[in-house]
């Protein structure tokens, strides 16, 4: 069974850019997240979509962040403008359901802001 | 807010000692999981605890789960080099007693053991 898959791997972009995260969650899997891993810290949930649509995003920075999750599968992450701060690997993961289900955990985005 | 505590965030260990790992949470929830990170990799599931005195073995660790207390301890045995990662915990949040599959992490646990 393939695993979650998150491209790029690697992002490396100037404060004030743009960029955008792609996610394909284990398929049949209707609850995808987007975490933000600092370093040093323990990934924080950004936002979860059961479906297409959004569960939670109290956590999500929506001054500049946004999050997609079209047709129910596979989800975007953009940034827009990018702060020096937003320096994080970006985990996307998926499981079968919301509640009771394992979450399963891709090789995530490593991003960097100059 | 959920919270979650770690301790210790480092730990150095000689190879074939023993030791534990502490997860402190502040809200009631039954359903806690560790995780293995290895440097530049993804999160890889451990342990997936359900319920009050919960306890799980994989090898050379062991997970436990006290909801009363909420605390969870990771404990390693005869450590090995292998084991050298960060290992975190995560609790699931609940809502009026159901879980809401959101992850709460702590800050992880710095795992180096030398020969």
């Amino acid at each position: 069974e393939a695993g979650v898959a998150q491209s790029p791997r690697y992002k490396i972009i100037e404060k004030r850019q743009s960029v955008a995260f792609w996610c394909n969650p284990i398929s049949g899997h209707a609850t995808l997240y987007w975490y933000q891993q600092i370093l040093g810290q323990g990934p924080k949930l950004l936002i979860q979509f059961q479906n297409n649509g959004v569960v939670d995003d109290s956590q999500l920075p929506k001054d500049r962040f946004s999050a997609e999750r079209l047709k129910g599968v596979d989800s975007t992450l953009k940034i827009q403008p990018a702060k020096l701060e937003d320096s994080a690997v970006y985990l996307c993961a998926s499981s079968l359901g919301a509640r009771y289900y394992e979450q399963y955990f891709g090789p995530g985005t490593r991003l960097t802001v100059t | 807010e959920l919270k979650v505590e770690q301790n210790p965030l480092f730990l150095s260990m000689q190879e074939g000692k023993n030791y534990t790992i502490y997860c402190n949470y502040s809200t009631t929830s039954d359903r806690l999981y560790w995780y293995r990170q290895d440097p530049g990799k993804s999160l890889e599931s451990l342990f997936v605890l359900l319920s009050n005195g919960a306890v799980k073995q994989e090898g050379r660790l062991m997970a436990s789960l006290d909801t009363k207390a909420r605390l969870s301890t990771l404990h390693i045995t005869a450590a090995v080099h292998d084991l050298s990662a960060t290992y975190f915990c995560a609790v699931d949040m609940t809502d009026r007693g159901s879980t809401l599959g959101r992850l709460y992490f702590g800050r992880g646990t710095q795992l180096t053991v030398w020969p």
